[in-house]
């Protein structure tokens, strides 16, 4: 069973850039046909798909953040990380890192709270 | 982009009810459609894939049906440990949307 686990700060000052590192363990990071997934949950609302990355190093992002987004694979760390440019209050969320299947998210990290203050 | 609208945005049932959740895509997506489960404090847990396959250890009172826009999930017993917020998601192809989602209580 594969486990991730996000890390990376937890304030960052608004015009700043957000970085968030996924950890996985129990399984290589390149075996499979998989995504690694970034998802975001402000307090008290939904999910939202930031983007994702293929095994290939091909990647997907949601349209939404007008191109800020960007995830990257380091396979000798079997990590994968976020960076995310020019942040606002609104950016402040739950950020989960996550194993895609097809599209099918199936399994998930425990989630990194990361607010946006100055 | 496909846009996905969940109905109701809450519910309140009694224990042993049947529960209706529906799911309608702005665009077809035929039944690459995704239901998760998400217990207050908790982590989203993938329930159903293709629209109606329930994964592994999912209990069966849980169903979905639905192809193309418009898409159920069923709880056909409600169970007090089914408190939770469901959400659907399309995943025909990127970007990968989730519906507004569902709160269910208990009554």
């Amino acid at each position: 069973q594969v486990q991730l686990q996000e890390s990376g700060p937890g304030l960052v000052k608004p015009s700043q850039t957000l970085s968030l590192t996924c950890t996985v363990s129990g399984g290589s990071i390149t075996f499979g046909n998989y995504y690694w997934s970034w998802i975001r949950q402000p307090a008290g609302k939904g999910l939202e798909w930031i983007g994702r990355i293929h095994t290939s190093g091909s990647t997907d992002y949601n349209p939404s953040l007008k191109s800020r987004g960007n995830i990257l694979l380091d396979t000798p760390k079997n990590q994968f990380s976020l960076k995310l440019t020019s942040v606002t209050a609104a950016d402040t969320a739950v950020y989960y890192c996550a194993r895609d299947q097809w599209g099918r998210v199936v399994d998930w990290g425990q989630g990194s709270l990361v607010t946006v203050s100055s | 982009d496909i846009q996905m609208t969940q109905s109701p945005s809450s519910l309140s049932a009694s224990v042993g009810d049947r529960v209706t959740i529906t799911c309608r895509a702005s665009q077809g997506v035929s039944n690459y459609l995704a239901w998760y489960q998400q217990r207050p404090g908790k982590v989203p847990k993938l329930l159903i894939s293709a629209a109606s396959t329930l994964q592994s250890g999912v209990p069966s009172r849980f169903s979905g049906s639905g192809s193309g826009t418009d898409f159920t999930l069923t709880i056909s017993s409600l169970q007090p440990e089914d408190v939770a917020t469901y959400y659907c998601q399309k995943y025909s192809s990127a970007p990968l949307t989730f519906g507004g989602g569902t709160r269910v209580e208990i009554k």
